[in-house]
């Protein structure tokens, strides 16, 4: 069984940098590309971007500037990290596997307040 | 902001058939296959649909998707209860070379 654990910091002040990691327990990490999701409170869905084991990656392009997602397959885990965060990076972050475009395994979601 | 769109809300009685759309474009929907993900209060979302009319292990039988063109839709048939929640779809975009999802409808049992 496939389980995803994700852990970070969950209050920032404005301009910091949201650091989040997401460990993958079971099943192959090779095999797939990996994704942070996030979700504003009360409001939709938002991809971030995403990495293969190989380091390729791709972003959205609303936070491509901000945005570096890394991978350590020696830990089968991948890492987001957005810079210059303001009070509209507030969210619930998800890590996710994808597989063939279809998220399939989603980790227990990170509430991340950025407030001075 | 989101570019599939979908209706805010969408309601039924027990046992009704409640149907959602998704509206997209030739970037998205109209080249790609689309995903519908289930979202229970306070929960991550699960993936209730994939490559448009498939579903995982363990989903019911009662949800079923299609696409046609550059539009999707998600049935729910025999509607229960605990079908209360948020439901999104999502599809890569080829012009964004990024995933988007839904702009997300709730659905409401009477």
């Amino acid at each position: 069984q496939v389980q995803l654990q994700q852990w970070g910091a969950g209050l920032l002040k404005p301009s910091e940098t949201l650091s989040l990691t997401c460990a993958v327990y079971g099943g192959s990490f090779n095999n797939y590309y990996w994704s942070w999701i996030r979700q504003p409170p009360g409001k939709g869905l938002e991809w971030i971007g995403e990495i293969n084991h190989s380091g390729s990656t791709n972003y959205n392009p609303s936070l491509k500037s901000r945005v570096i997602i890394s991978v350590d397959t020696s830990k089968n885990q991948f890492s987001l990290n957005l810079r210059f965060v303001t009070a509209a990076d507030t969210a619930v972050y998800y890590c996710a596997r994808i597989k063939n475009f279809a998220i399939d395994y989603w980790g227990q979601g990170t509430l991340v307040t950025v407030s001075s | 902001q989101s570019v599939l769109t979908q209706p805010p809300s969408a309601s039924g009685t027990p046992g009704q058939r409640v149907t959602i759309s998704c509206s997209g474009s030739s970037s998205n929907i109209g080249g790609n296959t689309v995903n519908w993900y289930q979202q229970l209060p306070g929960t991550a979302p699960r993936l209730l649909i994939y490559s448009s009319n498939q579903r995982p292990s363990g989903v019911p039988d009662r949800f079923s998707g299609s696409k046609s063109g550059t539009s999707a839709s998600l049935a729910i048939s025999g509607l229960q209860s605990e079908d209360e929640a948020d439901y999104y779809c999502a599809a890569w975009d080829d012009s964004l070379n990024g995933y988007v999802f839904g702009t997300g409808t709730t659905v409401t049992v009477l």
